[in-house]
């Protein structure tokens, strides 16, 4: 238990659905981040906030919207997915304070789109 | 891209140590590296990190070569529980002092009885 969960664990939806993966973190950190990862390929980092403000958009499609209300909350709205966007969605925080943050990370949700 | 290089998979038997390598030839002088593992389809699990100094922690040691272009991390006693994808990442500096973690495939160790 790391103190970042995520909600749902697990998530089936159609190509026309539109859900919401919602994340949150217990730890006081002031920075929130979504990480992608595809079967057998490496973590990819996806979106970074930062005290509420997104720092970070990694060339991410804009089927995937996320949303920071507050330092401790954390959604990705998806819509108009397509089945290659099935994957491990992961969330992570951390506390900004220097150069060495260190990023906590949730279970994850695992993601099928059909 | 990932600033490391891990070899692919190791073996380690039970209660030996695991000495896991990596390669970072091109850190900078103030990016950190890290270590973390992945227990199948979990959350990856942060374990140490470290600049230039040897560092040690309840989980792992992590040994930094004096040019920085290298490390290992050390599993003193390794169980069956410590079977996992292993990943050593070079921090590098995001937007509004934001880190990005760079991961690459990682190691993947099985620790046999």
């Amino acid at each position: 238990e790391t103190g970042v969960t995520q909600t749902p664990r697990h998530l089936v939806m159609g190509m026309t659905n539109k859900k919401s993966l919602k994340c949150e973190q217990h730890l006081g950190h002031n920075a929130m981040y979504w990480y992608k990862q595809s079967a057998k390929k490496p973590l990819e980092l996806m979106f970074v906030y930062n005290f509420k403000e997104q720092t970070e958009n990694n060339s991410v499609p804009s089927r995937f919207s996320p949303e920071c209300p507050n330092s401790s909350h954390l959604f990705l709205h998806l819509h108009t997915l397509q089945p290659e966007d099935s994957a491990l969605y992961l969330c992570a925080s951390s506390l900004l304070l220097d150069s060495q943050e260190t990023q906590y990370f949730g279970p994850g949700t695992r993601l099928l789109v059909l | 891209d990932a600033k490391t290089t891990q070899p692919p998979s190791m073996d380690c038997a039970e209660g030996r140590a695991a000495n896991l390598p990596c390669n970072h030839s091109t850190i900078s002088g103030n990016e950190y590296v890290y270590w973390y593992r992945q227990i199948h389809s979990q959350g990856p699990q942060y374990i140490i990190h470290g600049l230039k100094n040897n560092e040690t922690n309840e989980m792992a040691s992590l040994i930094i070569t004096e040019d920085r272009k290298s490390s290992t991390l050390i599993l003193p006693h390794a169980t069956l529980r410590d079977t996992a994808v292993y990943y050593c990442i070079v921090r590098v500096q995001g937007s509004s002092n934001t880190g990005k973690l760079i991961f690459g495939q990682g190691t993947t160790l099985q620790v046999k009885p």
